[in-house]
């Protein structure tokens, strides 16, 4: 069964630094998101991608946030200066169409030092 | 603005016996409902959805959930609860007239079946 899959699973940064969480969607679809989770907080949206721009984004994703879908499978976030309080769980999720289901991947873990 | 509560932190329950993870949402016009799990160090996985129809969704792994609409409740069920349903769940919602594409996700209630 296919799967959304997001590298790496675990990513320790300083603060200040840029990092790059990567997702790899599911091939069929289009509508792309990004999600985080901060220890032992509810899933947030932070924003979602369709047709190769940004469609919603919430007062999270600040200037300092970034996506982008340099080929056809990739799905990138960027976070250009971390802080720490950028520490979550970022989620990646895709769907085939606007009334389906998201799939989620695994999460990658952000620690900010 | 949507919204959606899962009003208890945890549920315990006896292997075997029926489980119930309570939801409850608020939008402005007509919601799409989801539940899923979350197993440690895992993402999240897709359990059932409502959209239209059959107030009673079927999803997997024996779940199922009603749609409530004057309760604006979403609860899951499962008739017959197993030690490996122990997981984290989670309600989402999306508005489809306000709020675009988002899910908007509910707190998580962990499930704890005992054997």
């Amino acid at each position: 069964e296919p799967e959304v899959t997001q590298t790496p699973s675990h990513q320790v940064t300083q603060m200040g630094q840029e990092v790059i969480l990567r997702c790899v969607p599911i091939s069929n679809h289009l509508y792309f998101y990004w999600y985080r989770q901060i220890l032992g907080q509810k899933v947030e949206f932070l924003v979602s991608f369709y047709n190769n721009e940004i469609s919603e984004k919430s007062e999270i994703f600040d200037d300092q946030f970034s996506v982008e879908r340099p080929d056809g499978s990739n799905f990138t976030l960027k976070i250009r200066s971390t802080k720490l309080e950028d520490s979550a769980m970022y989620f990646c999720a895709s769907k085939t169409s606007s009334y389906n289901e998201q799939f989620f991947g695994p999460g990658t873990r952000l620690t900010v030092l | 603005a949507q919204s959606v509560a899962q009003p208890e932190d945890q549920v315990n329950v006896a292997e075997g016996n029926p489980l119930t993870v309570k939801c409850t949402y608020s939008v402005s016009g007509n919601p799409y409902l989801f539940w899923y799990v979350q197993y440690p160090n895992r993402g999240l996985q897709f359990l059932l959805k409502y959209i239209t129809g059959d107030n009673l969704v079927k999803g997997s792994y024996g779940f199922e959930a009603e749609f409530n609409k004057s309760q604006t409740s979403f609860h899951l069920k499962k008739p017959s609860a197993l030690v490996s349903d122990s997981a984290l769940y989670f309600c989402a919602v999306r508005d489809i007239i306000s709020s675009g594409d988002k899910l908007t996700f509910g707190t998580g209630t962990r499930l704890a079946v005992r054997p």
